[in-house]
């Protein structure tokens, strides 16, 4: 299994440009969650998806942020119009989920946003 | 709610000496603990969990965690620190009323010095 892919590793952008980020998770696999990590904050849960369904976005900062999962194989994290502030390594990473499973997550490589 | 806490922001140890990577937690019921490491500018990387069982269980790379239920602790262990271990660890609970739900700690460094 390639694990979980996320694309593109690196972006930058200027300040009002829109921002998409793009995951698809391990095969079989029905939950997906997106994380951002800073040095000041740590690492964040923005949003996860149960079975393409979003279940919990009380972690999007605001809402220039926003997050699809068209099928059980993609998700799209976009941000627009991005800021400075949006400055940070965005994490995807899915897992299988149901009664008496307790599966880990798998986490995907990354993508290093740097907003100018 | 559920959460846990890594007291130490850093852990520094000599090239084989014992290591131990500190985290707490606060679960309704019985919990799922995990332990993830991140090294430079990678994702993170699954080590080990407890689910239900033993109190000791091992993961990758010659670490184990020590469930105890009286301490609501998962200490993280090794019995013999590696230069190459030094990296960021996380410990994180599993909200089992919400299944699908993490939730990380802060995250410990630990710096194993030659």
């Amino acid at each position: 299994d390639a694990g979980v892919i996320q694309s593109p590793r690196h972006e930058v952008t200027e300040m009002g440009q829109e921002v998409t980020l793009r995951c698809k998770p391990i095969s079989g696999h029905n939950s997906l969650f997106w994380y951002r990590q800073t040095m000041m904050r740590g690492l964040e849960l923005l949003i996860y998806f149960n079975n393409n369904v979003p279940i919990d976005d009380s972690g999007m900062p605001e809402d220039r942020f926003s997050a699809k999962m068209p099928n059980a194989s993609f998700s799209t994290l976009k941000i627009q119009p991005s800021e400075p502030r949006d400055s940070a390594v965005y994490f995807c990473a899915s897992s299988r989920t149901g009664t008496g499973l307790g599966n880990e997550q798998f986490f995907g490589p990354g993508t290093r946003l740097t907003v100018l | 709610a559920q959460s846990v806490a890594q007291p130490e922001d850093q852990v520094n140890v000599a090239e084989g000496n014992p290591l131990t990577v500190k985290c707490t937690y606060s679960v309704s019921g019985n919990p799922y603990l995990f332990w993830y490491v991140q090294y430079p500018n990678r994702g993170l990387q699954f080590l080990l969990k407890y689910i239900t069982g033993d109190n000791l269980v091992k993961g990758s790379y010659g670490f184990e965690a020590e469930f105890n239920k009286s301490q609501t602790s998962f200490h993280l262990k090794k019995p013999s620190a590696l230069v190459s271990d030094s990296a960021l660890y996380f410990c994180a609970v599993r909200d089992k009323d919400n299944f699908n739900k993490f939730y990380f700690g802060s995250g410990t460094k630990l710096n194993v010095k030659p």
